[in-house]
């Protein structure tokens, strides 16, 4: 069974302090993603990434950063919290695979409050 | 850009009901398409994809979706829930061109009554 694995499963911090949202996988999997998940908005991509040290921009990046020092391990940092990033996080991992990829696997989500 | 609609936000059913949630996209071009489901508590999970092949596609758990090219959709069908299908559903495509990564629709949250 593919395992993606969140660090934390509910975190709360303060206004302006620096945040990090640690996802491992254990699949090999070259494709990495986080995405936010809100009420009525669904699942919005903020960045990915299809290898070690390289990284994309996905819809929402604004207020983020993220770090792939090593292949199964996919880092969101909050460089200074505020509180419209309180959400769930969920990462997300894929194979490459011809004419593109099959399918995602899920963490079980971070859900972050900013107070 | 890619985007996802459902138009479904809330859908409330008796067991045995017959189910139809709506997904519309809108691409430019060759797509791949998902149906994944969160169930109370629970990580997202994979019901069922369309990459190329029968429009008609089946899933986990008796849910099938039908992809119809010339109306840009893929409903997702299930001709009898069951209480244990109350979840919440999320569309999502991927084109074949350009970034590949997974657009999502806002999701259909769906109760059924015992």
């Amino acid at each position: 069974d593919v395992k993606v694995t969140q660090s934390s499963r509910y975190l709360v911090k303060r206004t302006g302090e620096k945040v990090f949202l640690e996802c491992v996988q254990d699949m090999d999997h070259e494709n990495m993603f986080w995405y936010r998940q809100d009420p009525g908005l669904g699942l919005r991509l903020i960045y990915f990434s299809y290898d070690v040290k390289m990284k994309e921009k996905g819809d929402i990046p604004e207020g983020y950063s993220v770090s792939r020092e090593k292949k199964e391990r996919f880092s969101l940092i909050l460089e200074s919290a505020s509180t419209n990033q309180t959400s769930m996080y969920l990462c997300a991992s894929s194979p490459s695979g011809h004419g593109g990829w099959t399918e995602a696997f899920f963490g079980q989500g971070t859900r972050l409050t900013v107070v | 850009a890619q985007s996802v609609s459902q138009h479904n936000h809330h859908v409330i059913l008796s067991e045995a009901a017959s189910l139809e949630l709506g997904c519309n996209y809108s691409y430019g071009g060759t797509v791949n398409l998902f149906w994944y489901v969160q169930y109370p508590g629970q990580h997202l999970q994979l019901l069922l994809k369309y990459f190329s092949g029968d429009p008609l596609v089946k899933g986990i758990k008796g849910f099938e979706a039908e992809f119809i090219k010339s109306k840009f959709s893929f409903n997702l069908r299930k001709p009898s829930v069951q209480w244990s299908d109350t979840a919440e559903y999320f569309c999502a495509v991927e084109g074949h061109t350009g970034r590949r990564a997974l657009t999502f629709g806002s999701g259909t949250r769906l109760q059924v009554q015992p």
